[in-house]
């Protein structure tokens, strides 16, 4: 079966750094994407991996191991605006993203 | 990035009622899907909305519920029939420009509430 698998919550402080996992399970791999979800809101992209290592964007980076099945997604220098879900996702062998159930983020002042 | 628009933005509607949900891309896109996020849960596609022919479903989803419409590359419709209020969810409209492509956006949403 398919399986994205990510931490249910997260607390953290403001100004400080914070790292979200993700593992992966799936039929096929055409990259993992990364997206920020305030309540109410729709999801928001904010990255995109296909080959292994970091890409940072900003006060955003994330990092891909496809051997491990594992990213994770590091936010920098936190704010409280960055209190939201942040979902994993992964594209399959035909190119449907399966979905993780989604981190949320609490940042504390 | 493309523009996504999605009408209505929310509804209220009673049961056995349907309702029809716009999606409009600012350019032309490969792929359209429809999704549905259920309040505390992540996303569950629906379908694929396929221009000029049937959508492709999803397990657990079938045509006479969701009917969609796909007539060119940039507008598609989702009609939620016959409602219940286990259909009460936000609906997403998403694009991906091409099936390889790095990026996918999503609209706005519709968050129905079925009574």
């Amino acid at each position: 079966g398919q399986n994205i698998d990510q931490p249910t919550e997260m607390t953290a402080t403001e100004g400080a750094i914070v790292q979200i996992n993700c593992t992966y399970q799936t039929s096929g791999f055409n990259g993992l994407f990364w997206y920020q979800q305030h309540a109410g809101e729709a999801p928001t992209f904010l990255s995109y991996n296909v080959l292994d290592g970091l890409e940072e964007k900003g006060r955003f980076s994330s990092f891909l191991s496809r051997s491990k099945g594992y990213s994770y997604l590091l936010l920098k220098e936190l704010q409280m605006k960055d209190s939201a879900s942040y979902l994993c996702a992964v594209s399959d062998s035909n190119y449907q993203l399966i979905w993780g159930a989604g981190t949320k983020l609490i940042i504390k002042p | 990035s493309a523009v996504i628009s999605q009408k209505p933005s929310r509804d209220i509607c009673q049961r056995g009622t349907s309702l029809t949900i716009q999606c409009q891309v600012d350019s032309q896109v490969t792929m359209m899907f429809w999704y549905r996020q259920q309040p505390g849960q992540s996303l569950t596609l629906i379908a694929t909305a396929n221009q000029g022919s049937e959508a492709t479903y999803e397990s657990g989803f079938v045509i006479d519920k969701f009917p969609i419409s796909r007539p060119n590359l940039t507008f598609s419709t989702l009609t939620v029939s016959n409602m219940s209020p286990e259909d009460s969810s936000i609906y997403l409209c998403s694009e991906r420009g091409l099936a390889g492509a790095d990026t996918q956006y999503f609209g706005p949403g519709t968050r129905l509430t079925v009574l």
